[in-house]
């Protein structure tokens, strides 16, 4: 079947530790995206990807890395600069102004 | 910058109720817009695609509509079940851009 694939599902990160979250897509995309979610609040930009080995900043990419070394992969890495990431991460592909496919997402706690 | 707007922020309504979300944008400069359904804890599932060009979407007992001049687009649920219990975005696509612009969802609740 084709799809996106989050993982973890869960992760924990201690204070000062960097974490990457994992996102798989088998569906050709070229464009691939990160938000978070947080309660009450829409999904906000990260970072987004349109082709291999490019990548944009979203609108809170502050604290946050990411690569895309092959079209199918696009990890986000969580930094300890970034000071609040406790929150619900999404991982999404598209062509080109077609429709967005979701994974299932990552959801991230300080402990 | 884009701002999309969902009112109402959440509803309740007995089941069999046909029912209408609303979605709002502030720049008409869309691509397209989309209507997104997220079940608690999940991820989200791409319900309606609307291009710029086109006034309505069809799938099901869904129907989206688009008036792209107004900022505004309709998300209309006939014959609502309580399966259809779950938080309902709409996203814009700006012209010229490859990134969606969320508005925060309408939480819906279908009463048996």
């Amino acid at each position: 079947d084709g799809g996106i694939t989050q993982s973890p599902k869960y992760l924990f990160r201690k204070e000062g530790q960097n974490v990457t979250l994992s996102c798989e897509q088998n569906l050709n995309h070229d464009a691939m995206y990160w938000y978070r979610q947080d309660p009450g609040q829409g999904l906000r930009l990260i970072y987004y990807s349109q082709i291999v080995n490019d990548f944009q900043k979203g609108d809170i990419a502050e604290g946050y890395s990411v690569s895309r070394e092959k079209k199918e992969s696009f990890p986000l890495t969580v930094t300890s600069a970034q000071k609040n990431p406790t929150a619900f991460y999404l991982c999404a592909s598209s062509i080109a102004g077609g429709k967005a496919f979701f994974g299932q997402g990552t959801r991230l706690t300080v402990v | 910058k884009q701002e999309v707007t969902q009112i109402p922020a959440a509803l309740s309504v007995p089941e069999g109720e046909n029912l209408v979300l609303n979605c709002s944008f502030t720049d008409s400069a869309i691509y397209n817009l989309q209507w997104f359904r997220q079940d608690p804890g999940k991820g989200l599932t791409s319900l309606l695609l609307i291009q710029s060009s086109q006034r309505e979407q069809t799938s099901g007992r869904l129907n989206a509509s688009l008036d792209k001049s107004s900022g505004r687009s309709t998300l209309y649920i006939a014959a609502s079940q309580p399966g259809d219990s779950a938080t309902y975005l709409c996203a814009v696509t700006q012209t010229g851009a490859n990134n969606l612009f969320f508005g925060t969802g309408t939480r819906l609740t279908v009463i048996p």
